[in-house]
């Protein structure tokens, strides 16, 4: 079964509605998550990694005051989309870290389509 | 950043032929992983090389691993039409903090 979960799978919504998404490590901790795009044919681009209890670090070219993040426990990081814009619109996808050298495990992915 | 390389982009072939892809990268690397992932869908774990280890095999799969050309194959034998899907090399690059670069994809259409 799934081990980690990603909530809402699907968003539809106006521009500037700020989006919730959701992501849980369910059979273990994750002190480190990490939060990706993928545009539509294209690969994994990183956002930013999640620390349980500090900043998130963001990668250069995202904006943290646009994509908050927040990991406030060792099972769960959120990422709000503040005021979202068609542009926005995306596959947003988690990872929660399972160590070096080992597999690592993905949420399902949200949809996230602003109209 | 670093980001891998897959050729092809787009491959297409009939039921019970054999898929190779391939994956290159610029930088030295903790291990190289390998992932599928369905239209619409999260990725899914295949299989994890370490940068010491040269073959690695998992059923029908069969990955490669050549640090000296950075470069990394993924063969999956006898296809089947559900093996259709993207398929993706993610790279941890040493010093790194369990950052994954992903490469490009491999679009494989398995043909019943």
């Amino acid at each position: 079964g799934a081990v980690v979960s990603q909530h809402p799978s699907r968003v539809i919504c106006k521009s500037g509605t700020s989006v919730k998404i959701e992501c849980r490590s369910l059979d273990f901790q994750a002190t480190t998550m990490f939060w990706y795009r993928q545009f539509p044919k294209q690969s994994l681009m990183l956002m930013a990694t999640s620390n349980e209890g500090s900043k998130a670090t963001y990668e250069q070219g995202v904006e943290k005051d646009k994509f908050l993040i927040n990991h406030a426990s060792l099972t769960l990081s959120t990422l709000t989309v503040t005021s979202a814009h068609p542009e926005d619109s995306s596959f947003y996808i988690c990872r929660a870290g399972g160590g070096r050298d080992q597999p690592q495990h993905f949420g399902d992915g949200t949809r996230l389509s602003i109209l | 950043s670093q980001q891998g390389e897959e050729d092809p982009q787009a491959l297409s072939i009939q039921e019970g032929e054999n898929a190779t892809m391939n994956c290159s990268y610029k930088t030295s690397i903790n291990n190289l992983q390998w992932y599928r992932q369905n239209s619409g869908r999260g990725l899914v774990h295949l299989i994890l090389i370490r940068s010491n280890e040269r073959e690695k095999h998992s059923g029908r799969l069969r990955v490669t691993l050549d640090t000296s050309k950075k470069s990394s194959s993924l063969l999956i034998t006898a296809s089947r039409a559900a093996d259709t899907a993207s398929y993706f090399c993610a790279t941890d690059t040493q010093g790194g903090s369990e950052k994954l670069v992903f490469g490009k994809g491999t679009k494989l259409t398995v043909n019943p």
